[in-house]
């Protein structure tokens, strides 16, 4: 089945600063990626999505990439702010016609914003 | 406009009781899926429906785990004759419709303690 992984675990920036987090999945066949942000004793919440049709999308502050050939993607986050500051995770599925499909996570990522 | 929303928040268990968890999911949404996640760790994949079909249960790990969704609708999770290992926040998400990876909305989740 499909493995993601997620890196760095833990990754602290200055405010104002971008933060990068990578990730790269296993099975070729996986076509949609999107990324959650969750804060203590919540769900997590959809900041951005991806379709292997696509290499890059942006959303204000908040972009990712896709290299299907290397398979790997990022989430990138500009102009940091102490709200950013939460657990992200990646995650991947492979989408059928007629079908949803469960999500693989990663790990999750621990973003912490210093003033 | 409420999102999706799960009951209880908190269940305490002894072990070898049942348990079982409620999932409301956003209204006319057609699937559903069931998530497990551990403390520190990223959710895992339990089960999914569209509409009230069970299609994909490969990630309920025992025979201890029940899930249905009778009437397409609300959702129950049901754990028989629980153990320690069993101990996680249990996510339900719910997406619009069943085609190619629509996005999984995320309630926030049933925290379950088995002592």
């Amino acid at each position: 089945g499909e493995n993601v992984e997620q890196h760095p675990s833990t990754l602290s920036v200055q405010e104002g600063d971008s933060a990068v987090i990578k990730c790269t999945y296993s099975d070729s066949a996986s076509n949609y990626f999107p990324w959650y942000k969750q804060e203590l004793g919540k769900g997590p919440q959809l900041i951005i999505d991806i379709r292997s049709n696509v290499g890059e999308k942006k959303d204000q502050r908040i972009a990712v990439t896709l290299n299907k050939t290397a398979k790997h993607f990022s989430l990138h986050i500009t102009e940091t702010q102490p709200e950013d500051s939460a657990v992200y995770f990646c995650a991947a599925s492979i989408g059928e016609e007629g079908g949803a499909d469960g999500l693989t996570f990663g790990k999750g990522t621990h973003l912490i914003i210093q003033p | 406009g409420a999102g999706v929303s799960q009951s209880p928040r908190y269940k305490v268990a002894k072990r070898g009781q049942d348990v079982a968890l409620r999932c409301d999911p956003i209204s006319g949404h057609v699937s559903l899926f069931w998530y497990q996640q551990a403390l520190g760790q990223g959710p895992e994949f339990l089960t999914y429906f569209q509409n009230e079909a069970q299609l994909d249960k490969s990630g309920l790990p025992s025979d201890r785990f029940f899930a249905e969704r009778p009437e397409g609708s609300v959702s129950t999770l049901k754990i028989q004759r629980t153990q320690q290992e069993d101990s996680a926040v249990y996510l339900c998400a719910s997406s619009s419709d069943s085609y190619s990876n629509q996005p999984q909305h995320f309630g926030d989740g049933t925290r379950l303690s088995i002592l």
